[in-house]
């Protein structure tokens, strides 16, 4: 079965600094991984999908990256603003529709 | 517009009630899941369908019941036997192993 830790668990930090949420899964046989971006009360919304034969993907101040074969994948936010401040969540994927999330990482941007 | 709908955004059940939780997509998604969140615990996979009249248990099925009649649509019940009901609820579709989409959520509170 899948496991899914994403470091760290909370982030604060102050506005303009640039920064790295970190997932790591178990299982290196995926076809993808997504990265989700949830504000509180609200669903989920999808900022970046990486497929398994690409090493990252961009959407412009957010750089997702993979390495499969070591069960790694970074997101990277440059010059962070307040809001960015969500709880950030990954979900690697495979042929196996029961799919396993991370439990998230919680940002803060403080003005 | 293209999305996912659910409803109500707020449920109310007394102990021992049935209540049915609404999922509809325009996206002519063939796959469509469930998930359940509760604090500190991430998003858990209910149920999930890849394709019309077919659905498979996720992790915590238990007290849960699905239908998939028809594309567009997948109605979660959660009854009498989940003893521990009151969480968000978020439905999602893809299409096959590709992005998924999320709806705004339903908060479900025991009474």
């Amino acid at each position: 079965k899948q496991e899914v830790t994403q470091i760290p668990a909370a982030l604060s930090v102050p506005e303009g600094e640039n920064l790295v949420l970190n997932c790591s899964f178990t299982d290196s046989a995926i076809y993808n991984l997504q990265w989700f971006r949830q504000d509180p009360g609200k669903g989920l919304t999808s900022l970046l999908l990486i497929q398994s034969s690409q090493r990252e993907q961009t959407s412009g101040r957010l750089n997702a990256s993979l390495d499969k074969s070591s069960g790694r994948s970074t997101l990277y936010i440059a010059a962070s603003q307040p809001g960015d401040s969500a709880t950030y969540l990954c979900l690697p994927g495979g042929s196996n529709y029961k799919l396993t999330f991370g439990k998230g990482t919680l940002l803060t941007v403080n003005p | 517009d293209g999305g996912i709908t659910q409803s109500p955004k707020y449920l109310f059940r007394k102990e021992g009630q049935n209540v049915t939780l609404s999922c509809e997509q325009n996206l002519n998604h063939d796959a469509m899941y469930w998930y359940r969140q509760d604090p500190g615990q991430g998003l858990r996979l209910i149920y999930y369908s890849q394709i019309v009249n077919d659905f498979q248990k996720g992790d915590i099925a238990e007290g849960y019941s699905v239908s998939r009649e028809k594309k567009e649509s997948f109605p979660l019940t959660v009854t009498s036997a989940q003893k521990n009901p009151t969480a968000f609820y978020l439905c999602a579709s893809s299409s096959g192993a590709d992005t998924q989409y999320f709806g705004p959520g339903t908060r479900l509170t025991v009474l």
